[in-house]
C-alpha cells in the first residue's frame, strides 16, 4: 500500500532561519512527487513536480528535491508570507490520474 | 479565466438532507475529481472522471454521487447527508495528462449536524 508521511507536523522559523520539511513514501513505481502549499481557507497550490531521484527543482526561496525513499523542501532564509500548510503528494504508475497526500506540515515564520 | 469554482462555499445540513456541491471549470481541462480534506488526514479522492460520461470511484465513494455530462462541470451529491459527511471537500481538475499538476478550488466547507 502507498504511504507519504510528512515530517515535522508543524515548525516555527524565525524570519531568516532556513529549514527544510520532509517527505518520506512508499510506492509501488513512482509516477512523480507533488508539492503543494494551501494557505487557511483556500485550496492547494501546486509548487512543484519531481519525477526520477536526484532530480531538483526551485523556486524563490524553495527548493524540492528527492531521493528514492523521501523528498526534502528546503525553504531559504523565510518570511513571514512563507507562512503556510506544506503537502506532498505521490502519484505512483498504476494509480491513474489519483494522488495519494501527506497530512502536511503546517509552517509559521515569524518576524 | 475563473480556473476552478466551486459553490456554495459554506454549507451546513441536517442529518437525513441531500444537496449537490458544484465545481465549475473554464480552462478545458479533461480530467476532473472531488477530494475531501478532514483534520489529521491527509486529501482523500471520492471520485473522478476523465471526460464527459465518465466517472469512476476513489478511495472514499461511499455515501456520495457524481456525473459528468459535459465538459465544465462536476457536481457531487451526497443522497442522504451524515455526521461523518463533516469535511472540507476540494474540486481538483488536470489539464494535460497524469503528469501533470492538480489545479484546486478553494473548497466548500460542509457541516453536518
Amino acid at each position: 500500500e502507498d504511504q507519504v508521511t510528512q515530517s515535522p507536523e508543524a515548525l516555527r522559523l524565525q524570519e531568516g532561519e532556513s529549514s527544510s520539511l520532509n517527505c518520506s513514501y512508499t510506492v509501488s513505481g513512482l509516477r512523480g512527487l507533488f508539492w503543494y502549499r494551501q494557505d487557511p481557507g483556500k485550496g492547494p497550490e501546486f509548487l512543484f513536480t519531481l519525477y526520477s531521484a536526484g532530480e531538483e527543482k526551485e523556486k524563490e526561496r524553495l527548493k524540492a528535491t528527492l531521493t528514492k525513499k523521501e523528498s526534502f523542501l528546503h525553504i531559504t532564509a523565510p518570511k513571514p508570507e512563507d507562512s503556510a500548510t506544506y503537502l506532498c503528494a505521490v502519484q505512483a504508475r498504476d494509480s491513474g490520474y489519483a494522488l495519494n497526500f501527506g497530512k502536511g506540515t503546517s509552517l509559521l515564520v515569524t518576524p | 479565466n475563473a480556473g476552478v469554482t466551486q459553490t456554495p462555499k459554506f454549507q451546513v445540513l441536517k442529518t437525513g438532507q441531500s444537496m449537490t456541491l458544484q465545481c465549475a471549470q473554464d480552462m478545458n481541462h479533461e480530467y476532473m475529481s472531488w477530494y475531501r480534506q478532514d483534520p489529521g488526514m491527509g486529501l482523500r479522492l471520492i471520485h473522478y472522471s476523465v471526460g464527459a460520461g465518465i466517472t469512476d470511484q476513489g478511495e472514499v465513494p461511499n455515501g456520495y454521487n457524481v456525473s459528468r455530462s459535459t465538459t465544465e462541470d462536476f457536481p457531487l451529491r451526497l443522497l442522504s447527508a451524515a455526521p461523518s459527511q463533516t469535511s472540507v471537500y476540494f474540486c481538483a481538475t488536470n489539464p494535460r495528462g497524469k503528469n501533470s499538476p492538480l489545479h484546486f478550488g478553494n473548497g466548500t466547507r460542509l457541516t453536518v449536524t
